[in-house]
C-alpha cells in the first residue's frame, strides 16, 4: 500500500518569512495530492491540493509542486502571518477525492511575531 | 462543499464500554471514510463504508471492534466496541465532493476513555 513520509515534524518561522514542508509517497498509482491545515482542536481543513498532470499550483501565499519522477511534492507558504501557525497534513491517494487518503505524519509550523 | 455533522462532538466512556458515533451528510455521497487520529499523531483510515454492501476495513482494524453500518448515502455510524484506554481519539468521517475532486471531514467526535 501507500506510504507518505513528511519532513519535518517541526518548523519554526519568523513572520514574513517563507515555509515549506516536503512529502514523498511510495505508490506509483497515488494521483492526487492534497494538503491539509488543523489548528488546535479543529477539523483538518483542505488548503491546497495537486493532480498528478500539474507540476505546481499556487493560490495566494501558498504554493504547492509535484515531481512525479522523485515522487515528492512539497508546500510552500510565503510572507508567512501568526494565523499560519497550525498542524499540516500532506496526503495522497489513486482517485481524487472519491478514494482513501494516506496521511503524511505532520508537520507542526510556529510563526514566531 | 458538504456539510458534514457528528454526534457526540466529545464523549467520556467508561473502558468495556461500546459508543456509536454518527456522521450525518447534507448530500447523497457515494463513499464515506472513517479516521482515527490519535493524540498528537496523524488520521489513519479505518473503513470505507459503502452503502448497500460491507464496509472495508484497513490493517489492523476489524469488523468486532469498529461495526459500521450505512444505511443510506447521507448517513453512516461507527461503533467503538469493548472500549479501552488506548481507544481515545479523535474520531473523523470524510465524503468526497460533489465531483469527487476533494475530501472534506466532519468536526469529529473527541473519545476519552478511562
Amino acid at each position: 500500500g501507500e506510504n507518505v513520509e513528511q519532513h519535518p515534524s517541526t518548523l519554526s518561522v519568523q513572520e514574513g518569512d517563507s515555509a515549506v514542508i516536503k512529502c514523498t509517497y511510495s505508490d506509483s498509482a497515488s494521483n492526487y495530492f492534497p494538503w491539509y491545515k488543523q489548528e488546535l482542536g479543529k477539523r483538518p481543513q483542505l488548503i491546497i491540493d495537486i493532480r498528478s498532470n500539474v507540476g505546481e499550483k499556487k493560490d495566494q501565499r501558498i504554493a504547492v509542486t509535484l515531481n512525479k519522477t522523485a515522487k515528492h511534492f512539497s508546500l510552500h507558504i510565503t510572507e508567512t502571518q501568526p494565523e499560519d501557525s497550525a498542524v499540516y497534513f500532506c496526503a495522497a491517494s489513486s482517485h481524487f477525492g472519491n478514494e482513501k487518503l494516506t496521511f503524511g505524519t505532520g508537520t507542526r509550523l510556529t510563526i514566531i511575531p | 462543499s458538504a456539510v458534514i455533522s457528528q454526534k457526540p462532538s466529545r464523549d467520556i466512556c467508561q473502558r468495556g464500554t461500546s459508543l456509536t458515533i454518527q456522521c450525518q451528510v447534507d448530500s447523497q455521497v457515494t463513499m464515506m471514510f472513517w479516521y482515527r487520529q490519535q493524540p498528537g499523531q496523524s488520521l489513519t483510515l479505518i473503513a470505507t463504508a459503502n452503502q448497500g454492501s460491507e464496509a472495508t476495513y484497513e490493517s489492523g482494524f476489524v469488523i468486532d471492534k469498529f461495526p459500521i453500518s450505512r444505511p443510506n448515502l447521507t448517513f453512516s455510524t461507527l461503533t467503538v466496541s469493548n472500549m479501552s484506554p488506548e481507544d481515545s481519539s479523535i474520531y473523523l468521517c470524510s465524503v468526497p465532493s460533489r465531483t469527487g475532486d476533494e475530501q472534506f471531514f466532519g468536526p469529529g467526535t473527541r473519545l476519552t476513555v478511562l
